[in-house]
């Protein structure tokens, strides 16, 4: 069964610093790649997704992340954090290929980010 | 363009009471899904539609929830008889075709009391 890491629950940075949130994947096939970010009271956004081709995507409000096959991560970076950028973000995936007629698409467990002024 | 609607946003039941939740997804969206989302957690999906018809429900507890979309546009998700641990946020999301990004509406937040 396809599975979506994020290994750190919460993660605290300072205004103005830079951020990596971790996202593994554990699954041999092709996938889709998905992050998304949840304010509070609100829905899930999404940043942005990678499916083929350059591995470097940019996503909507400045965030960036990249897809490294030899390591099944997909991380999401920003160069400069704005305390609006608080909120909790999910890495996704969906698992592709002949014999996954469902193409599920599987959430990991959420990092909190929170913005120190 | 519309988005992913959801109703009502906010429901409070005692247990063993019954709840509906409905789902309007973005006009031409064939998959729709529904995922359960506890408190800390990540979204769960509980089951995943493709047009009307059911493409993945093995994570749906059939003993007390079901969920249609006989028309393959709207969608209801239902739980009868409700326990104390439904309590969650149950999100409502759409995409073009399988694979495809997904975009997620509002949620409806569940209390069981």
């Amino acid at each position: 069964a396809q599975s979506v890491t994020q290994p750190d629950i919460h993660i605290t940075v300072s205004e103005g610093a830079s951020l990596e949130l971790r996202c593994n994947y554990s699954y041999g096939a092709t996938p889709y790649l998905f992050w998304y970010v949840q304010s509070p009271g609100q829905g899930l956004q999404l940043l942005l997704k990678y499916f083929s081709g350059d591995t470097l995507v940019q996503g909507i409000k400045g965030f960036e992340a990249e897809f490294k096959r030899s390591q099944s991560s997909f991380n999401l970076r920003k160069p400069s954090v704005h305390w609006s950028d608080a909120a909790e973000y999910f890495c996704a995936v969906v698992l592709t290929g002949r014999n996954n007629a469902g193409n599920m698409l599987t959430f990991g467990g959420g990092t909190r980010l929170m913005v120190k002024p | 363009e519309a988005g992913v609607a959801q109703s009502p946003r906010y429901k409070i039941i005692e247990k063993r009471q019954s709840v509906a939740f409905w789902c309007n997804p973005i006009s031409g969206h064939a998959t729709l899904y529904w995922y359960q989302q506890i408190l800390g957690q990540g979204p769960k999906l509980l089951i995943q539609f493709q047009n009307n018809g059911v493409v993945d429900d093995s994570q749906l507890p059939k003993d007390r929830f079901s969920a249609e979309r006989l028309k393959g546009v709207d969608s209801t998700l239902k739980i009868q008889p409700a326990k104390l641990e439904d309590s969650a946020v149950y999100l409502c999301a759409s995409s073009l075709d399988r694979g495809q990004s997904a975009f997620f509406g509002q949620g409806t937040r569940l209390t069981v009391v």
